[in-house]
């Protein structure tokens, strides 16, 4: 049974306001994921981390940020939402190895008014 | 470039009929190949991946797969659907072991299930 948990489910937030997405999984897994999931879309890869210390951006540019302090914890931060941020966030994680099954937490749904 | 497409948006099957859902992808050498499902309201889940060796792949919940690789296909099947497979499946094509890249997922496709 994957271990992967994001808080909050749902936010509804108004323009400029300072968001924190979290996501922590349980796995042990060294490698994360943050993809942005509009409706009847495909999911984009906005971060990654390969572990501790380890940051990169994705395919899809983002104006957000995250940070890997820990293993098990990989937030997302927005310093300034607008409108266009509303979207699913989906989080998951894997093991390093290529190809390695990754495991999908719940998702956000944002909603910035 | 790489890519992946699943041509089919929207599929809607009676209860008991069969399915197959259809992935195309484009790629520089032979990739890993998945199949996720995606409940309303939850995360991603593995249905299935292929990785070498048999082009018939098994997978949870009664789901199949099989790789063609002269038609760079990857399409799911199951033999007799059943209302809790109404879902948004999705395909995805991931480097193979000694590359580095990220996987590359299709727009999905959203089955709905006739009673």
């Amino acid at each position: 049974e994957a271990d992967i948990y994001q808080t909050p489910r749902y936010l509804v937030i108004g323009t400029g306001k300072k968001i924190t997405l979290e996501c922590s999984q349980t796995m042990g897994h060294d490698k994360m994921y943050w993809y942005q999931q509009d409706p009847g879309m495909e999911l984009h890869l906005i971060h990654y981390s390969y572990g501790v210390n380890s940051t990169e951006k994705g395919d899809l540019s983002s104006e957000s940020t995250v940070s890997r302090i820990r293993t098990e914890h990989f937030p997302l931060t927005l310093e300034s939402a607008r409108p266009s941020h509303t979207s699913q966030y989906l989080c998951a994680s894997s093991e390093l190895t290529p190809g390695e099954t990754q495991y999908f937490g719940p998702g956000t749904r944002l909603l910035v008014l | 470039a790489q890519s992946v497409t699943q041509p089919d948006i929207h599929i809607t099957v009676s209860e008991g009929a069969s399915l197959e859902l259809r992935c195309n992808y484009s790629y520089g050498a032979t990739p890993y190949l998945f199949w996720y499902v995606q409940s309303p309201g939850q995360g991603l889940q593995l249905l299935l991946k292929y990785f070498s060796g048999d082009t018939l792949v098994q997978g949870i919940k009664g789901f199949e797969a099989e790789f063609k690789r002269s038609q760079s296909s990857f399409n799911l099947r199951k033999p007799s659907v059943h209302w809790s497979d109404a879902a948004e499946y999705f395909c995805a094509v991931g480097p193979h072991w000694g590359s580095q890249g990220n996987l590359i997922f299709g727009k999905g496709t959203k089955l709905s299930v006739k009673p």
